[in-house]
């Protein structure tokens, strides 16, 4: 089964850092374009960043220079780096694979509230 | 990247069909054949119902269907079931550096 499992959400500290992991089953991260998504509570979704099979990574304006997408071939997870959190990445985020520019399957998210 | 246009809102009666826009620009909607379109449901994770502009995945209702015409997208939805009651997302490729933009998304009611 094709599934995605996002962790490492929490409460921060605006300025602070958070590090989120995806684990992937059932197909191989590395093979494929994946992707970050984000929904503010009570928002509509927002896409963050991708890392494509090649390696080459993408981010969105709100989050450039501030976060890092990266992933790990042998656990096959996707992570997402977030740095000088600002209380507007206050979210749900959500991981994906990308298929000809659709995101299917998503992860269930993981919350990320930043605020002191 | 401004978001894609749809309504906040649309609302249509069991058995009955609505439709819900998408509109965005010649530098996204209008230049690819690559809109999607989700399915969110309260406290759940986006479910992909519409992939290229009107291909639907395995296992998706064929009551949902997409189009597209000049720089608006739409979803269709036939014979509204109770359980089609939750928000619509379409999103477009956007070219290589912003990559793809979202609609601010549509809450569906079913009467």
């Amino acid at each position: 089964e094709v599934q995605l499992v996002e962790s490492g959400g929490g409460l921060v500290q605006p300025g602070g850092s958070l590090r989120l992991s995806c684990a992937a089953s059932g197909f191989t991260v590395s093979s494929n374009y994946m992707s970050w998504v984000r929904q503010a509570p009570g928002k509509g979704l927002e896409w963050v960043s991708v890392i494509y099979s090649g390696g080459s990574t993408y981010y969105a304006d709100s989050v450039k220079g501030r976060f890092t997408i990266s992933r790990d071939n042998s656990k096959n997870t996707l992570y997402l780096q977030m740095n000088s959190l600002r209380a507007e990445d206050t979210a749900v985020y959500y991981c994906a694979r990308e298929t000809n520019i659709a995101f299917d399957p998503w992860g269930q998210g993981t919350l990320v509230t930043v605020s002191s | 990247q401004s978001a894609l246009t749809q309504p906040a809102s649309v609302s249509g009666s069991p058995g009955q069909s609505i439709t819900i826009s998408c509109t965005g620009t010649s530098s996204d909607v209008g230049s690819y054949n690559l809109v999607s379109w989700y399915q969110q449901h309260p406290g759940k994770a986006p479910k992909l119902m519409i992939y290229e502009v009107s291909k639907r995945p395995s296992g998706v209702s064929n009551r949902f269907s997409g189009s597209k015409s000049g720089n608006t997208a739409s979803l269709t939805i036939s014979g509204l079931q109770a359980e089609d009651e939750a928000d619509y997302y379409c999103c477009s490729y956007a070219g290589s550096s912003t990559h793809v933009v979202f609609g601010g998304g549509t809450k569906l009611t079913v009467l």
